[in-house]
C-alpha cells in the first residue's frame, strides 16, 4: 500500500520561514495537498492540488510537489499558524508534523 | 455557508453496529462526491472512504481496513451521508468526519466538526 512519510516535528521561530516535507514513491505525479488541525478542532484546507490556496488562505502559506517529495512552506510563521499538519495524496494521509513557533 | 453537522457516534460494543450522518447545507450537496475520514485519538487522519454523486452512480469505494464491515450511502432529498458500521473492532475508536471533495479529487474543502465512535465492552 502507498505511504506518505512526515517528519513529527518541526521547530521555527516567530517570523521565520518552515519548511514540512512529505514524502511518497512518485509522489510527483500525483496531487498533494496539506491540511491544518489545531487541538481540538477540524482539519483546515491550506494547500490543494500542489500548490493552490483555497480562499481565505493567507499568502504565506504555499507548496510545491516534485520528485518523491511535496512541501509545505510557511513564509512569515506566526504564533497562530503553530498546529499539526498533515499532507494527501489519492485517498492516503501522511502521519502529521506538528509545527511549534518558539 | 457551507455546514457539515455529523450525528450517531457514541459507545458500541465490540461486534456491534452504529449508524452515522452527516446533514449537509449551503451547497447543492448532489453535486458532490462525499468522503468519510476518521482520527483515532491522538492520532493521525485516515480516509474511510467515498460516496460519488449522481452523475457517477453513486459507486462507492472504502478503505481497506473497513471494506466488508462500513456501507456508506447518501440520501440527496435530505442532503445527508450515512456510514452504517457493523462488526465493530476497538480499533474503530475514533472521531469520524465527513468532508466534502472539491472536484471529485481526493481532497476536501470542507469538514463537519466530527462525531466520537468508542468501541469499548
Amino acid at each position: 500500500s502507498y505511504e506518505l512519510t512526515q517528519p513529527p516535528s518541526v521547530s521555527v521561530s516567530p517570523g521565520q520561514t518552515a519548511s514540512i516535507t512529505c514524502s511518497g514513491d512518485k509522489l510527483g505525479d500525483k496531487y498533494a495537498c496539506w491540511y491544518q488541525q489545531k487541538p481540538g478542532q477540524s482539519p483546515v484546507l491550506v494547500i490543494y492540488q500542489d500548490n493552490k490556496r483555497p480562499s481565505g488562505i493567507p499568502e504565506r502559506f504555499s507548496g510545491s510537489n516534485s520528485g518523491n517529495t511535496a512541501t509545505l512552506t510557511i513564509s512569515g510563521t506566526q504564533a497562530m499558524d503553530e498546529a499539526d499538519y498533515y499532507c494527501q495524496a489519492w485517498s492516503v494521509f501522511g502521519g502529521g508534523t506538528k509545527l511549534t513557533v518558539l | 455557508e457551507v455546514q457539515l453537522v455529523e450525528s450517531g457516534g457514541g459507545l458500541v460494543q465490540p461486534g456491534g453496529s452504529l449508524r452515522l450522518s452527516c446533514a449537509a447545507s449551503g451547497f447543492t450537496f448532489s453535486d458532490h462526491y462525499m468522503d468519510w475520514v476518521r482520527q483515532a485519538p491522538g492520532r493521525g487522519l485516515e480516509w474511510v472512504g467515498r460516496s460519488r454523486n449522481k452523475a457517477n452512480s453513486y459507486t462507492t469505494e472504502y478503505a481497506a481496513s473497513v471494506k466488508g464491515r462500513f456501507t456508506i450511502s447518501r440520501d440527496d432529498s435530505k442532503n445527508s451521508l450515512y456510514l452504517q458500521m457493523n462488526s465493530l473492532k476497538s480499533e474503530d475508536t475514533a472521531v469520524y468526519y465527513c468532508a466534502r471533495s472539491l472536484y471529485g479529487d481526493y481532497f476536501f474543502d470542507y469538514w463537519g466538526q466530527g462525531t466520537l465512535v468508542t468501541v469499548s465492552s
